[in-house]
């Protein structure tokens, strides 16, 4: 079964830095993107960026603010995403997700079960 | 940067079709996926591909992409589908999610 499993809800204050995860299995986890998601509180789902970790080949949403990072080990089947100083408006829940083995016309199938990240002074 | 556009509702009663649409500028040009997001739970895909319904997803599930609109058909619709669903497509590079339209079944 091709399953994604996310690290534990986070809380966090305004300018603290946080690394989250997304461990991969029952699959090759180094030929499909992984794709990071944030839902906001009560919002829809946006498209942050995924990575290729076969080569960490990585591609961010130029609509959003550049202060996140993607990074994968494909050894441990794990991507990450990671702040370096976190605000209050980066409150949202995060899921990873599984894309395709090309990266045109992507899609993603499974998803994480999500990582709550609360940002709070 | 491009956009998808969804209906915010749609209300449908038990039986009945519920149809959502999606619309971009030339979308019947891309390929739009659709996903299902209940309360509390993970996003699910339900529609590849313009219209490729994943194993395990009912047959009451289709989906068409023509135009600049696709749409997302739900045959005999069931309290269970009652949920947010998502288009997607994939434009420059980029990722794009549709606002997302919020089905009610009553």
């Amino acid at each position: 079964e091709v399953q994604l499993v996310q690290s534990g809800a986070e809380v966090k204050k305004p300018g603290e830095s946080l690394k989250i995860s997304c461990n991969g299995s029952g699959y090759n986890f180094a030929t499909y993107w992984v794709a990071w998601v944030r839902q906001m509180p009560g919002k829809g789902l946006e498209w942050m960026g995924f990575i290729y970790p076969g080569d960490s080949d990585v591609r961010y949403n130029p609509s959003l603010p550049g202060h996140i990072s993607i990074s994968a080990d494909k050894s441990l089947s794990t991507a990450y995403l990671q702040w370096t100083s976190l605000k209050a408006s980066d409150t949202a829940m995060y899921y990873c997700a599984r894309g395709q083995q090309h990266l045109v016309d992507n899609w993603f199938d499974p998803w994480g079960q999500g990582t709550l990240v609360t940002v709070s002074s | 940067s491009y956009e998808l556009t969804q209906p915010p509702s749609v209300s449908v009663s038990p039986g009945q079709t519920a149809t959502i649409t999606c619309s971009g500028d030339k979308l019947g040009d891309k390929f739009a996926c659709w996903y299902q997001q209940k309360p509390g739970q993970s996003p699910v895909l339900v529609i590849s591909q313009d219209s490729v319904r994943p194993l395990g997803i009912p047959e009451r599930f289709s989906a068409s992409n023509s135009g600049n609109t696709a749409t997302l058909t739900i045959s005999g619709t069931q309290t269970v589908d009652e949920a947010d669903y998502y288009c997607q497509a994939w434009d420059s590079s980029t990722v794009v999610f549709g606002g997302g339209t919020k089905l009610t079944v009553l």
